[in-house]
């Protein structure tokens, strides 16, 4: 099947503790986007990559960092400096459109 | 940069009215312009785009969107709204400007369709 996966759906992060969000595309798009959504506040940008080995700052990019070193994959790290980590993530590629994963749901406990 | 506007929190409306979801948007060059809906606990599912053309564009589930250059709008329409139409609905912005991939989005309106 042609599409987005984030894995894992459900994820828990400790204190202190930097967690890896996976996203994986097999639909061949150059670019690649990370958004975090909060009750009320939408989708804000963390991070976007328009092609491999490239990767530019969003919105809210303090406590995250990605890689792009495969086309397929752009892994979001959220480190021990994000602050208020508990949130809903969500992955999407796209050439004119984007097309989103099914969200990772992060919370801290 | 580019930014969209989605001024209402929520939209309420009877099984079978018009339904109308609101948006205004800023960009420095053309726009593309985009609609999407989300289920709980889910994804986003893309529902319709404006590219160039035709100001009136269709789309899934019988969705429409009318684009308005003058307005700076581009707001969601759909003749008789069903109960499985209640969702979070998300307007979408990007700048045509070559190279610009940046995609923005506005904070979304809630649909409840009241039986």
């Amino acid at each position: 099947d042609g599409g987005i996966t984030q894995s894992p759906k459900y994820l828990f992060r400790k204190e202190g503790q930097n967690v890896t969000l996976s996203c994986e595309q097999n639909l061949n798009h150059d670019a690649m986007y990370w958004y975090r959504q909060d009750p009320g506040q939408g989708l804000r940008l963390i991070y976007y990559s328009q092609i491999v080995n490239d990767f530019q700052k969003g919105d809210i990019a303090e406590g995250y960092s990605v890689s792009r070193e495969k086309k397929e994959s752009f892994p979001l790290t959220v480190t021990s400096a994000q602050k208020n980590p508990t949130a809903f993530y969500l992955c999407a590629s796209g050439g004119t459109e984007a097309f989103f994963g099914q969200g990772t749901r992060l919370t801290v406990v | 940069a580019q930014s969209v506007a989605q001024p209402e929190d929520q939209v309420n409306v009877a099984e079978g009215n018009p339904l109308t979801v609101k948006c205004t948007y800023s960009v420095s060059g053309n726009p593309y312009l985009f609609w999407y809906v989300q289920y709980p606990n889910r994804g986003l599912q893309f529902l319709l785009k404006y590219i160039t053309g035709d100001n009136l564009v269709k789309g899934s589930y019988g969705f429409e969107a009318e684009f308005n250059k003058s307005q700076t709008s581009f707001h969601l329409k759909k003749p008789s709204a069903l109960v499985s139409d209640s969702a979070l609905y998300f307007c979408a912005v990007r700048d045509m400007r070559a190279g610009n991939n940046r995609l923005a989005f506005g904070k979304g309106n809630q649909v409840v369709v009241i039986p």
